[in-house]
């Protein structure tokens, strides 16, 4: 079973300090490793996909990369609005349909 | 644009009773996937529709059902609720023939099961 592991749990910066979340994967395959934002009591919000080992993407504060075996999500100078949950997730594709198996989640305090 | 809708927000009920949630995907879209994330929890695939008929299914229970309509909207039934049923109800919807699998989620329905 394709798994999808987060660290860490729980983050707490100070503005503008940069930090990096970390996202872990053993899946068969790699069709893509997904990134997205949740606020409380919210759907989560896409924010990048990445396809390849060293692809690249950047988002105002935000920039995910990924490897063979884990994504990062780096973020830049962070402002109090970036608090929030960042959950990854990969595509498992059974019968030829996908489904997201999603981490749980690094939940992100940023204080001013 | 319009993004991916769900009705209601919220919704309390009883042990015992039924319920349904309705999603309306994502112009353009054509799949839906339904999630149930509990608290401090990623997001658990529950099932996706395409053509009005269940593709995949994840590990829940026969309470659990389904509907796809031909405008592609869908609804999820959850039958006998149980306590543990409380949790965020996501609707995600998708492009079959995309070569992408992104899914786009909608905000949710709060379910409460007293």
């Amino acid at each position: 079973e394709d798994q999808v592991t987060q660290s860490p749990e729980a983050l707490r910066l100070q503005e503008g300090e940069s930090s990096s979340l970390n996202c872990s994967y053993t899946v068969s395959g790699l069709r893509g490793l997904f990134w997205y934002r949740q606020d409380p009591g919210k759907g989560p919000e896409f924010l990048f996909t990445l396809y390849s080992a060293g692809e690249e993407k950047e988002k105002e504060r935000l920039k995910a990369t990924l490897t063979k075996k884990e994504s990062f999500l780096h973020i830049t100078a962070p402002k109090p609005e970036d608090s929030a949950t960042y959950l990854c997730a990969v595509p498992y594709r059974g019968t030829g349909f996908q489904k997201l198996v999603f981490g749980t989640g690094t939940r992100l305090l940023v204080s001013p | 644009d319009a993004g991916v809708t769900q009705s209601p927000t919220h919704l309390i009920k009883t042990r015992g009773q039924q319920v349904t949630l309705r999603c309306s995907p994502k112009s353009g879209h054509d799949t839906v996937s339904w999630y149930q994330q509990a608290l401090g929890q990623g997001p658990q695939f529950i099932f996706q529709y395409y053509e009005e008929e269940e593709r995949q299914r994840g590990n829940f229970p026969d309470r659990f059902s389904g509907h796809q309509f031909p405008n592609y909207s869908s609804e999820l039934n959850v039958n006998a609720l149980l306590l543990g049923d409380s949790a965020l109800y996501l609707c995600a919807s998708s492009l079959r023939t995309g070569s992408s699998y992104e899914q786009y989620f909608g905000p949710g329905t709060r379910l409460t099961v007293t």
